[in-house]
């Protein structure tokens, strides 16, 4: 049983284009929703996360949007460049309990120069 | 500052072998996690512990068993190989954080090992 499907599977972009990467989940208990990013050869690193008490965070380039009654937050990467050029994954977890991740299976951006 | 150091990198195996993976962290995290990795379907939890002296099992734990002697080690054991857990398995640990924020539960990964069996 898959909590969080994650599209499209890959995805390639042109320098300076936005990159969108979408995400859907099943619980209803998962109350945080983070962006991890994953270089070749690397173990994934966070990138940015939401609480579902806010609707969309930005940080530099990169925003999440989060629609709690859709079950459905997304990763938007603007002005994207070779640099982002990476696999994301989504994930989501609860606070309590056991809090381990539960992770999409992941998009693998190529950002062409 | 090494963070989370994964041991071995690399391994290959014959059906039936056994071995074990070590993952060390040095940021004092109360929370582990071993995950493997395939292609197309993500990283997916193997097993977990919450604390030293205490594990569980997570989505996909069958074929696998581990320890937490210590805090700041967490060993994933294969007692017999089979070919489907040809993967690169993933350890990371987070903090134990008592007030919810966005970044209350920021996982720290491993670079990863390799296994494959033959």
């Amino acid at each position: 049983q898959q909590q969080v499907k994650q599209s499209p599977q890959s995805l390639i972009v042109q320098k300076g284009g936005i990159s969108i990467i979408n995400c859907a989940y099943e619980n209803t208990a998962f109350d945080y929703f983070p962006w991890y990013q994953q270089f070749p050869g690397k173990g994934p690193a966070l990138l940015i996360a939401i609480r579902p008490d806010v609707s969309e965070k930005k940080e530099g380039r990169f925003t999440i949007s989060f629609n709690k009654s859709a079950k459905q937050f997304s990763l938007h990467i603007m002005d994207s460049q070779p640099g982002d050029s990476a696999t994301y994954f989504c994930a989501a977890s609860m606070s309590t309990g056991r809090r381990a991740l539960t992770f999409g299976s992941g998009t693998r951006l190529q950002v062409q120069p | 500052n090494a963070g989370v150091t994964q041991t071995p990198k690399f391994r290959v195996l014959k059906t039936g072998q056994s071995m074990t993976l070590l993952c060390a962290q040095d940021m004092n995290h109360e929370y582990m996690y071993w995950y493997r990795q395939d292609p197309g379907m993500g990283l997916r939890l193997i097993h977990y512990s919450v604390g030293e002296g205490t594990t569980a099992k997570g989505e996909v734990p069958d074929g696998y068993n581990v320890s937490r002697l210590k805090k700041q080690n967490f060993l994933l054991g294969l007692e017999s190989a089979a070919p489907s857990q040809t993967s690169v398995y993933f350890c990371a640990s987070s903090l134990l954080r008592k007030k919810a924020g966005s970044e209350a539960n920021v996982l720290t990964f491993g670079a990863g090992s390799r296994l494959t069996v033959l």
